[in-house]
């Protein structure tokens, strides 16, 4: 099984800064298989990023995902408040086909 | 657009059988190519794909639960099923059902692009 772990676990900062949130796993990814979620209370995760880079649907341009083999970022380029949520980073695949990270937090400071 | 929506008991008793229902609307559940998952959260936490089933009735579980697991698909009431049996207070969470594509799409990957709203089980 794959395991990805995100850091940091918490994240304090204040709109307008900038930010990137990493996502680990335990063996090489492939690209095409890396995803990202935002998830704010009480609402299902909404799909940010696919294919690693590339962002879904509807998604502001201030949102951007990068990384290859091991180590993944998405970087949020200015913070505006309704960014502030938990983010997950999925991987698509290996046995089971999907997991998750624990999740990064991103709170307003 | 298609949208899914969950339903199903919210409290189960220990050593029974949880059971839901996620129920396409906006499109059929036997067309395209696409998996259909549910995936679960206890309060807090994060997220843990249970398993998925394609129109077919091919289904894949995760090992951790895969002899506890059973998910069904009927596809003319475009709903699929998840039986969860010998449920313990673990169990307890937000149940959550979702698609992905099978191939590589064009505008989702192979993510999860549409979720239902999850609905809240509690073993107790």
């Amino acid at each position: 099984e794959i395991v990805l772990t995100q850091s940091p676990g918490t994240l304090s900062l204040s709109p307008g800064e900038r930010t990137t949130l990493s996502c680990r796993a335990s063996q090489s990814v492939g690209t095409t298989y890396l995803a990202w979620y935002q998830q704010k209370p009480g609402q299902a995760p909404r799909l940010l990023i696919y294919g690693a880079s590339t962002r879904a649907t509807g998604i502001p341009d201030r949102f951007s995902g990068s990384g290859s083999g091991t180590d993944f970022t998405l970087s949020i380029s200015r913070l505006e408040p309704e960014d502030f949520a938990v983010y997950y980073c999925q991987q698509y695949g290996s046995s089971p086909p999907a997991t998750f990270g624990q999740g990064t937090r991103l709170e307003i400071k | 657009q298609v949208q899914l929506q969950e339903s199903g008991p919210g409290l189960v008793k220990p050593s029974q059988t949880l059971s839901l229902t996620c129920t396409v609307s906006g499109g059929s559940i036997s067309s395209g190519t696409y998996y259909w998952s549910w995936i679960r959260q206890p309060a807090g936490k994060g997220l843990e794909w249970i398993g998925r089933i394609y129109s077919s009735g091919r289904t894949l579980y995760n090992p951790s639960l895969k002899s506890r697991v059973t998910i069904s698909v009927d596809t003319s009431k475009n709903q699929f099923s998840l039986n969860l049996t010998s449920v313990t207070a673990a169990d307890t969470a937000v149940y959550y059902c979702a698609r992905h594509q099978s191939y590589y799409s064009e505008t989702s990957g192979y993510a999860f692009d549409i979720w239902g709203q999850g609905t809240m089980v509690t073993v107790s």
